[in-house]
């Protein structure tokens, strides 16, 4: 089993969709998670931290359920700059090291 | 915002040839990684880095592989006798403390192209 699975899409949305993204993790131990986006051939970056009582900023909401051992990330009013590949990344439990799964791509068209 | 800064951003050897990439990290950070990420495929850990030592390493981080903090500022990853393999997109990061929920700070990437 993947450590980190995620659909690997594309996603096609238009302009101002609503669009959400599920990843599942198989470490129950795993205490931190991420959700980071890379753009084609750069390097990943922090959107935004992952908490148990889910968390939101501006148009982004994370959600965990560490009973299921999956986590979301919900797009509102998507925009064409929020096209990207969006990474969900857990704690790799015991190291100092963040596990990657493949990646969600987002197309958001006009 | 502070940036990590890699060199070269691109790097094509032959293969059995020794290489190294070079990372100068946030200057008032203490923790240190190399990810790579072949072409197509997710994000990986190599290595971390602290007080001078490796403090964590992956599969991946064989033989073959060595980090070092020559002077202070610039943190390196060689690569002894680079392998067909080893082609992939290597990314530096640092933070200022151990603990993953720290943000970590990318670099921008070496793109290794062995021949």
């Amino acid at each position: 089993r993947k450590e980190v699975e995620q659909d690997p899409g594309p996603f096609n949305v238009p302009e101002g969709a609503t669009v959400a993204f599920n990843c599942t993790y198989s470490n129950s131990a795993s205490q931190s998670f991420f959700w980071y986006r890379q753009d084609c051939r750069k390097e990943p970056k922090l959107l935004m931290s992952v908490y148990s009582s889910g968390n939101e900023d501006g148009r982004f909401t994370a959600q965990l359920n560490r009973a299921s051992q999956y986590i979301s990330l919900l797009i509102r009013d998507s925009k064409l700059s929020d096209s990207a590949t969006y990474l969900c990344v857990v704690e790799d439990t015991g190291r100092r090291a963040l596990t990657f799964g493949s990646g969600t791509r987002l197309q958001v068209q006009p | 915002e502070p940036e990590v800064t890699q060199t070269p951003s691109h790097q094509v050897t032959q293969m059995g040839q020794e290489v190294i990439l070079r990372c100068v990290p946030i200057s008032n950070h203490l923790y240190f990684y190399w990810y790579r990420q072949i072409l197509g495929q997710k994000v990986e850990f190599l290595v971390s880095f602290y007080n001078n030592e490796i403090s964590e390493k992956s599969e991946i981080f064989d033989d073959q592989f060595s980090v070092e903090r020559p002077d202070g500022s610039n943190f390196t990853l060689k690569i002894r006798s680079t392998k067909l393999e080893d082609s992939a997109m290597y990314f530096c990061a640092s933070s200022d403390t151990g603990t993953v929920r720290e943000k970590l700070f990318f670099g921008s990437g070496t793109q290794l192209s062995v021949l």
